[in-house]
């Protein structure tokens, strides 16, 4: 079964513009993870939010947890050309299906 | 040092042949998946082993068996090809009951049958 669903599908944005792209999901969770996924690469771990954060921040990286909407958002800020890449949310500790994520593009 | 290693990267056979894929991890964890990622980007689990048990088993048809000769190896064997085979196949390795459980991925091989 799917844990987490992306959105938007795709996003594309200018050099040094913020990207927020949003995670639903359905069932409780102990956290939250968000990965990347570099065209051709495996996925890799970005970042971790528990069920009890509400915010939590890595670098250019802003994570936001809304446990009673079942919803996630990750923020990119200053956005770089190397940040295009796809993005996955899981709720699941990997042991389901990921969305089909959402695609982000960079322009230089 | 590569964490999660995986091979070949690319596998191009015809329909009807038996292929295998390794993976090896040396991050010392004790569980290991199989990942099918299909040209609409979802990434479908298929296999897990903890300890060199399996533990998921997605609805995957019985030509796929996976076989975990120790925890920090997990091969992919595929009977029988088929032309919806085609993909990208993942390993990912997780230490399992900790706080911050997270996935180390492979870089993946791409199978495409003919």
């Amino acid at each position: 079964s799917q844990q987490g669903e992306e959105d938007p599908q795709a996003l594309s944005i200018q050099e040094g513009e913020n990207a927020t792209m949003n995670c639903s999901y359905k069932t409780s969770i102990n956290n939250l993870q968000w990965y990347r996924q570099n065209s051709g690469r495996g996925l890799v771990h970005l970042i971790l939010i528990r069920s009890n954060e509400r915010e939590k921040h890595s670098g250019r990286l802003r994570v936001t947890l809304d446990t009673s909407k079942k919803s996630s958002s990750l923020l990119i800020t200053a956005s770089r050309a190397a940040d295009t890449a796809s993005y996955f949310c899981d709720t699941n500790a990997g042991k389901s299906t990921f969305g089909d994520g959402t695609t982000l593009t960079v322009k230089p | 040092d590569t964490a999660v290693s995986q091979t070949p990267k690319y596998l191009v056979t015809q329909m009807g042949n038996d292929k295998s894929i390794k993976c090896e991890q040396n991050l010392g964890h004790d569980t290991m998946y199989w990942y099918k990622q299909d040209s609409k980007k979802f990434l479908k689990i298929m296999f897990s082993y903890n300890n060199k048990e399996l533990i998921i088993n997605e609805t995957v048809p019985n030509r796929f068996s996976p076989k975990s000769p120790d925890k920090a190896h997990l091969n992919l064997h595929i009977n029988s090809l088929e032309l919806g085979d085609s993909a990208v196949y993942f390993c990912a390795s997780s230490q399992q009951d900790v706080p911050d459980e997270k996935l180390f991925f492979g870089s993946g091989t791409q199978l495409s049958v003919l």
